[in-house]
């Protein structure tokens, strides 16, 4: 069975430092995507970013970048200058190619310190 | 273009008694996937529609069910509520296997 893991309950930041999140995935798969999501209080998990697993190339999103490390099986998130806005749980997904179903981990509490 | 649309967003219910959540994906998503999520046990997968077909289901018993009708709106239905279904019920949708989900805003079911 597939699981991902969140070690970090908390995390604070101050505004315009960066922080990373970390967070391992065990798979016997091959061929996967995995996500960050953002859940502000308002509920709505907004989808930060994504890896397919058979790009060697982190990705990027603007202030948001990953660390994928597919031997290691580690998929960290890095928020560079973070803003106010950017305070939420986050939570890291894996998903095998083919299949819609996401499986999460408990997710980390990101506090952004003024 | 409109998001995920979840109905209701706040339900309170006793034990003993089923209810019926609703999501409206993204026009032109035909995939709908439902979510549980609780502060003990996290997200879980419940179940994935695709073309009014169940594809996929997680580990929850027959009291969570769902269908999708043609227009692609789904509806997930609980039966003989319990106190552990007090959880954010979320609804995702998306385009195609490759594409990634949306999610609405969810469904709060509170069983008293």
């Amino acid at each position: 069975a597939q699981t991902v893991t969140q070690s970090q309950p908390e995390m604070s930041v101050q505004e315009a430092e960066t922080v990373t999140l970390s967070c391992t995935y065990d798979t016997s798969e091959s061929d996967y995507y995995l996500f960050w999501y953002k859940q502000p209080p308002s509920r709505q998990m907004i989808l930060v970013i994504r890896q397919e697993a058979y790009k060697q190339q982190n990705a990027t999103e603007n202030r948001f970048s990953v660390n994928f490390q597919k031997a290691a099986k580690s998929f960290s998130l890095k928020i560079s200058d973070s803003q106010l806005g950017d305070a939420a749980m986050y939570f890291c997904a894996y998903r095998v190619t083919g299949r819609r179903a996401l499986t999460f981990g408990s997710g980390t509490r990101l506090q952004v310190q003024p | 273009k409109a998001g995920v649309t979840q109905t209701p967003r706040y339900l309170i219910k006793t034990r003993g008694q089923q209810v019926t959540l609703s999501c409206s994906p993204i026009s032109g998503h035909r995939s709908v996937s439902w979510y549980q999520q609780t502060p003990g046990q996290g997200l879980q997968f419940l179940f994935e529609y695709f073309s009014e077909t169940q594809r996929n289901k997680g580990n929850f018993p027959g009291r969570f069910s769902g269908r999708q009708f043609s227009n692609s709106r789904s509806e997930m239905n609980v039966s003989t509520l319990e106190l552990g279904d007090s959880a954010l019920y979320l609804c995702a949708s998306s385009l195609a296997f490759d594409q990634p989900q949306h999610f609405g805003d969810g469904t709060r079911l509170s069983i008293l």
